[in-house]
């Protein structure tokens, strides 16, 4: 199985901090990676998938890139409801594989 | 919009079958991969599997000798059933909507769009 590394795992930041979240494949995966956010007690929800298209309905403050084997999620501003773990997936071969979650929280 | 809701025992006995049960309401069945992910406990995500609308199926190897999922389209749900539990299955379980992309010769389960609000399961004497 392809294993998915995310740095780091946990991060500090304050509201308006533009912050980077890495994750990097075992393999390379071309561009079959999305993220997802989940917040304590909720469902994980679909961020961006294709490594950087946007799913609808969430905000442009988000981006992502990168292909092969390195990624990297983007929140340009953060706001108060940003604060919750991040996953990166591959789904370039079976299993789908998810990164451990980096755990961002308030500063 | 679909909306995806799970539903089975809470409390499972070790050495027993864990069986859920994902509705999908709000649209078809059809035309997608239907999914189970499991979280430990304070843990991250595993896939278990998927099935897709026609049937065919694609296990986790490391659950694949324990791992049964089935759908049944008349109802618009689709199962999962885990072996052999142990304490280790202990686990939030969700049902999740995959996403299928298509090469120049295949397609594929990619990412998962849409998810339930997930059940715990606890497996304990």
């Amino acid at each position: 199985a392809i294993r998915m590394t995310q740095s780091p795992s946990s991060l500090s930041a304050s509201t308006g901090d533009r912050v980077t979240i890495t994750c990097r494949a075992s393999q390379g995966i071309s561009s079959y990676l999305a993220w997802y956010q989940q917040k304590p007690g909720k469902a994980p929800k679909l961020l961006i998938y294709a490594a950087s298209t946007l799913q609808s309905g969430v905000p442009s403050r988000f981006s992502g890139s990168g292909s092969g084997t390195d990624f990297t999620l983007t929140i340009s501003c953060l706001q108060s409801e940003d604060f919750a773990t991040y996953y990166c997936q591959q789904y370039y071969s079976y299993p789908p594989t998810f990164g451990q979650g980096t755990r961002l929280e308030i500063k | 919009q679909v909306q995806l809701q799970e539903s089975g025992p809470g409390l499972v006995k070790p050495s027993e079958t864990l069986s859920l049960t994902c509705t999908v309401s709000g649209g078809s069945i059809s035309s997608y991969y239907w999914s189970w992910i499991r979280q430990p406990p304070g843990k991250g995500l595993e896939w278990i599997g998927y099935i897709y609308y026609s049937g065919s199926t694609n296990y986790n190897p490391s659950l694949k000798s324990r791992v049964t999922i089935s759908v049944d389209t008349s109802k618009n749900q689709f199962s999962l059933k885990l072996s052999s539990v142990t304490a280790a299955d202990t686990a939030v379980y969700y049902c999740a909507r995959g996403v299928g992309y298509c090469s120049s010769t295949s397609c594929a389960h990619g990412y998962m769009d849409v998810w339930g609000k997930g059940t715990t399961v606890t497996v304990s004497s």
